[in-house]
């Protein structure tokens, strides 16, 4: 079982439409990020968050909206998506931006955008 | 700039040992990881190398040569499991904060065959 848990499995939305993706984790790490992964791709880094605080964002389009409420938790707020926008998106976490430890990930969300 | 090569697809008999080799080039190396991610799952940690030698875990090995830019994971006892994707990951350290950003390569899949 993953220790970081990523809610709702499945998702498909129109390009008008709003919708939340949800990450947790209750390992204590204080480091958590958005990766984006395309089929056959490697995942892409979005967004890192540190001690809550928004730390890289990778240049991602603003219809991608992070959020980091708690040390616990982190969402990813879409609106006007796009079609290619359609991707698994992987959340993961580690005890700091700095640690050599490894990322550990949740199961992701596969998300397509009709 | 960074650049991660690894062999798009490999196959092996149940049973038998492969080796998935990845070279890589980053102007700030601070580690290497290899995961396994199984098709439509989240990628799981199997190894770190930060210095030059062999680390074994179990089945699975890992050799990082640093000033060739290199390494390379072993699986051996191959089982029908063990068909997946296989991804070489480098940390490139970056920026302010101490933010060691985590690189993948595009992956190797191998197909375990009986």
């Amino acid at each position: 079982d993953t220790e970081v848990t990523q809610t709702p499995k499945h998702l498909v939305m129109g390009m008008t439409n709003k919708k939340s993706l949800k990450c947790e984790q209750h390992m204590g790490h204080r480091a958590m990020y958005w990766y984006k992964q395309k089929a056959k791709k490697p995942p892409e880094l979005m967004f890192v968050y540190s001690y809550e605080k928004l730390s890289i964002n990778e240049s991602v389009p603003s219809r991608f909206s992070p959020e980091c409420p708690n040390s616990s938790l982190l969402n990813l707020h879409l609106h006007a998506l796009q079609p290619e926008d359609s991707a698994l998106y992987l959340c993961a976490s580690s005890p700091s931006v700095q640690t050599n430890s490894p990322l550990h990930f949740g199961n992701g969300t596969r998300l397509t955008v009709t | 700039g960074q650049n991660i090569d690894q062999p798009t697809e490999m196959t092996a008999t149940e049973g038998a040992i492969v080796q998935i080799n990845c070279t890589y080039q980053t102007s700030g190396f601070n580690g290497l990881f290899w995961y396994q991610q199984h098709a439509g799952e989240a990628p799981t940690f199997l190894s770190y190398n930060v210095l030059d030698g062999l680390e074994e875990k179990g089945r699975f090995s890992s050799f990082l040569s640093r000033s060739k830019g290199y390494s390379y994971l072993l699986l051996k006892e191959l089982q029908m499991k063990d068909s997946a994707s296989y991804l070489c990951a480098v940390r490139d350290r970056r920026g302010s904060g101490g933010y060691n950003k985590l690189i993948f390569g595009a992956g190797t899949r191998l197909a375990v065959h009986p």
